[in-house]
């Protein structure tokens, strides 16, 4: 399978617990992108790779959210001290242009689950 | 403000029959328009990408349609079946930013029924 691989797939935790998501993009893909999405709406932007560089972050992405590309193959999404608010899919997805015209290829999520 | 709207919010249909989706943007500058299918509990799969000199794309029995000038599209899915039963998500990408945006609507809910 060479399409967007993110794991874990699922996680559950307890409010104030740290998670970590991986995610291994497309080989060729130079771009990455994290959004979140909760039930019932769309996916919501939170930070964008290209390369190792993290060129763009939503306000969304509180201090205590990290992502880290560090030699620009997968990337990981750091959330620390988690809240219920934080329950969400986790969606990563790839592209090899810019996001502008370039196709987006999703991954299956990683959806957390506080308590 | 740069906003996709979506309608209806769900829909249920009998399988077999044709139905369509809406979207409208407010976003500009507009680089092009995509229609994503989510499945339940999985990640969006692209369905079409239209730019600005598109009026239609077609897919199988998606057909997706542009009009730029009134600034909405629509997702027609013909002779539905069973495993179209999924999230439509209608996708603009513009925005003034360098890196540009995605902006996603909210999605449609399509139920198809036996």
């Amino acid at each position: 399978d060479t399409g967007v691989s993110q794991n874990p797939r699922h996680k559950i935790t307890k409010r104030g617990q740290n998670v970590t998501f991986r995610c291994d993009p497309i080989s060729e893909h130079n771009r990455l992108y994290w959004y979140r999405q909760t039930l019932g709406q769309g996916p919501e932007f939170l930070t964008y790779f290209q390369n190792e560089a993290q060129l763009e972050k939503s306000r969304l992405l509180s201090d205590r959210f990290s992502a880290e590309r560090p030699k620009g193959s997968f990337s990981t999404l750091e959330i620390q001290r988690t809240e219920q608010g934080d329950s969400a899919m986790y969606l990563c997805a790839s592209s090899h242009r810019t996001e502008h015209t370039g196709e987006l290829f999703f991954g299956e999520g990683s959806r957390l689950t506080v308590l | 403000k740069n906003q996709v709207e979506q309608s209806p919010q769900s829909l249920i249909i009998l399988e077999g029959k044709n139905c369509t989706l809406q979207c409208n943007y407010t976003v500009s500058p507009f680089s092009n328009l995509r229609w994503y299918k989510q499945d339940t509990g999985r990640g969006p799969v692209s369905l079409t990408i239209m730019t600005f000199s598109e009026n239609t794309k077609s897919n199988g029995r998606y057909t997706a349609t542009l009009d730029a000038d009134t600034k909405q599209s629509s997702l027609h899915i013909t002779a539905s079946q069973l495993s179209d039963s999924a999230s439509y998500i209608c996708v603009v990408s513009g925005g003034s930013s360098n890196t540009g945006k995605l902006i996603f609507g909210q999605g449609t809910t399509l139920q198809v029924k036996p």
